[in-house]
């Protein structure tokens, strides 16, 4: 069955503090990867996708994720965290053949200023 | 920007009673999406929808629930006889016109079953 691994719960860093957000995907096909972020009350906005080419690729607010397939992985970066970072994220896999995402349990972040 | 929007933001009702959960989608978006988050949890697909008929669905989207888009414009989410365990948070999506599109999501619904 499709899956998607979120490993870390609740992450606490400090403000310009570098981030990596696991995630790892089970499915068989070609696979489509998203990162989305969810803050309170909103609806979940995207913040970077994979679809094919380059497996680095760059979102908004100076994200960036790294997909490695023999690892099954699609970790999301930042270099330097701020205090408007602290939100929850959400790795996705488009899994069905409708397009729809499986979502992994989400990684809340804290950043204390 | 467009966005997807849903109506209520929240809602609470009996168990037993039917809900209908609205969404309107982006205008010339032709997938239509239903996924529920119950607190605490991921969030799940439920429903797709696309040339006005169901395309896909998961185990939870049984016979209690149904969707409509009764006028081109508004996508909804009924569910007949509602149950505790159905208490979440339901979000509406919506895409464009193929797979390499993002998906869009509205603020969600809350739905209270008491």
């Amino acid at each position: 069955a499709q899956s998607v691994s979120q490993h870390n719960h609740h992450v606490i860093l400090s403000e310009a503090a570098s981030l990596e957000l696991g995630c790892n995907y089970s499915y068989g096909g070609t696979v489509n990867l998203f990162w989305y972020v969810q803050y309170p009350g909103q609806h979940l906005q995207l913040l970077l996708k994979y679809f094919s080419g380059d497996p680095l690729v760059k979102g908004i607010k100076g994200f960036e994720a790294e997909f490695i397939k023999s690892k099954f992985s699609f970790n999301l970066r930042k270099p330097s965290v701020q205090w408007s970072d602290t939100v929850e994220y959400f790795c996705a896999v488009r899994g069905g053949s409708q397009g729809n995402l499986i979502f992994g349990k989400g990684t809340k972040l804290s950043v204390k200023p | 920007e467009p966005e997807v929007t849903q109506t209520p933001s929240h809602q609470v009702t009996q168990m037993g009673q039917e809900v209908i959960l609205r969404c309107v989608p982006i205008s010339n978006h032709l997938y239509f999406y239903w996924y529920r988050q119950i607190l605490g949890q991921k969030v799940e697909f439920l429903v797709s929808f696309y040339n006005n008929e169901i395309s896909e669905k998961s185990e939870i989207f049984d016979d209690q629930f149904s969707v409509e888009r009764p006028d081109g414009s508004n996508f909804t989410l009924k569910i007949r006889s509602t149950k505790l365990e159905d208490s979440a948070m339901y979000f509406c999506a919506s895409m464009g016109r193929g797979f390499t599109d993002t998906q869009y999501f509205g603020p969600g619904t809350r739905l209270t079953v008491l």
